[in-house]
């Protein structure tokens, strides 16, 4: 069946460090691919987004790129604030139904 | 800004108690989704809806879970008896049709059963 892998959080960086949070996914087919950011007490809001091999997804300064060689899906930014901080979730689309991963709790110190 | 609502924000019932939640999705969106998101996990799909009609409640635990929307807008959620591993985010969401590449969420329903 179709499922998305994250890596295991939580992540702690500085102020100004680079991120990447890993995001490998199964399915069959062609999935579109997402990433979903959930800040403390509020609902998922979509970061940002990719519908076929290749293409860049991009947002305020986060990118992530579908890699169907590798399937995988990466989210990084090159700089992160402190309000950077929150849950991501990777996210798959095949058909009608929307899959996540377990999240990955980023925590940005000053 | 249109956003998807959800009511209420927060509730604390018994178990064995009933629990209902509310959503209103944006307007002109004709799939919902109803999602249970546990504490420290991703959303899980509990229903999806097109219009007023259940496309998939695959994952809806049928014996004391049900969810309607009689009149194909807004939505409600039902768990009759409450046990403790109801507890849990609810999370409604929306999006123009099925397979569209965008859902939005409403804040969710955080549930904890005593």
């Amino acid at each position: 069946g179709n499922s998305v892998t994250q890596m295991e959080g939580p992540v702690t960086l500085s102020e100004e460090a680079f991120l990447t949070i890993n995001c490998t996914y199964t399915a069959t087919g062609y999935p579109s691919l997402f990433w979903y950011v959930q800040y403390p007490g509020e609902g998922l809001q979509l970061l940002l987004k990719a519908t076929k091999a290749d293409d860049k997804g991009s947002n305020k300064g986060f990118e992530a790129t579908y890699r169907k060689e590798t399937t995988s899906f990466h989210l990084e930014k090159g700089s992160v604030q402190v309000s950077d901080s929150a849950v991501y979730f990777c996210a798959l689309l095949r058909g009608e139904k929307l899959v996540f991963g377990q999240g990955t709790r980023l925590t940005i110190n000053p | 800004e249109a956003e998807v609502a959800q009511s209420p924000r927060y509730k604390i019932t018994e178990k064995s108690q009933a629990v209902a939640f509310w959503c209103d999705p944006i307007s002109g969106h004709a799939t919902l989704y109803w999602y249970r998101q546990i504490l420290g996990q991703g959303p899980e799909l509990l229903v999806q809806f097109q219009d007023e009609s259940v496309v998939d409640d695959s994952q809806l635990p049928k014996d004391r879970f049900s969810a309607e929307r009689l009149k194909g807008v807004d939505s409600t959620l039902k768990i009759q008896p409450a046990e403790l591993g109801d507890s849990a985010m609810y999370l409604c969401a929306s999006s123009l049709r099925q397979g569209n590449t965008e859902a939005f969420f409403g804040q969710g329903t955080r549930l904890t059963v005593v």
